[in-house]
């Protein structure tokens, strides 16, 4: 059983340009959260989806930033128009069930975003 | 006042030492997790506790519900125990986190 596969590994982009960063929950799993590790700060939690739907989104930025989780294929972390305070490393994790006192997440092994 | 605070921030220990890191929380949860960060970015799930005491290999994780406390502890720590160790509380539906303990441990 693959755990959670987060792709690419490493992104580099320009200012302005898009960052798509993916990732595949494991097998049976249908919650997904995104979360952001800026440079020397701990991990912040971004958005919670389940299959086809945001359950809550309360961290993410305002603008530039959008999270699908499509009823097949991979969870996908979008960010428009990248600027340079974007590059960090961002961590998808899965669970089964979502139940908060009983569900283990799982992370995958994180995207590092730079921004030139 | 953050949500979550770790203490100590940084460990250093002898292979062999016992090893206790803290953690404090001031936010009603459902859950505490505690993670591990390898030096290569990888986090790694080491308990989730609701209640109680877990025991894993030479790990053992406690929480204080009332007191709004837990501990990790590591026995007979050894070099490949040096990693940054996370507190993770949830209420709801999001994990919030501290801000992690770095600890290295020498030879």
């Amino acid at each position: 059983n693959a755990g959670v596969m987060q792709n690419p590994r490493h992104l580099v982009r320009r200012r302005g340009q898009e960052a798509r960063l993916r990732c595949s929950p494991m097998k049976g799993h249908s919650h997904v959260y995104w979360y952001r590790q800026l440079p020397e700060e701990g991990l912040k939690f971004m958005v919670y989806l389940q299959k086809e739907n945001i359950i809550d989104e309360s961290g993410m930025p305002k603008e530039r930033f959008s999270a699908e989780f499509p009823k097949e294929g991979p969870s996908i972390l979008r960010i428009q128009q990248v600027v340079r305070g974007d590059s960090a490393a961002y961590f998808c994790a899965s669970s089964r069930t979502g139940t908060p006192s009983t569900d283990t997440q799982y992370f995958g092994p994180g995207t590092r975003l730079t921004v030139l | 006042k953050n949500e979550v605070e770790q203490s100590p921030q940084n460990l250093t220990a002898q292979e062999g030492e016992f090893i206790t890191i803290n953690c404090s929380y001031s936010v009603g949860i459902s859950a505490l997790h505690w993670l591990q960060q390898h030096p290569g970015g990888g986090i790694v799930s080491l308990f989730m506790l609701s209640s109680g005491k877990k025991k894993h290999g030479r790990l053992i994780a406690t929480i204080n519900i009332q007191e709004k406390h837990s501990s990790l502890h590591i026995t007979a720590s050894h070099p490949r125990d040096s990693a940054v160790y996370i507190c993770a509380v949830r209420g709801t539906d999001k994990l919030i986190f501290g801000t992690g303990t770095r600890l290295q441990v020498f030879p």
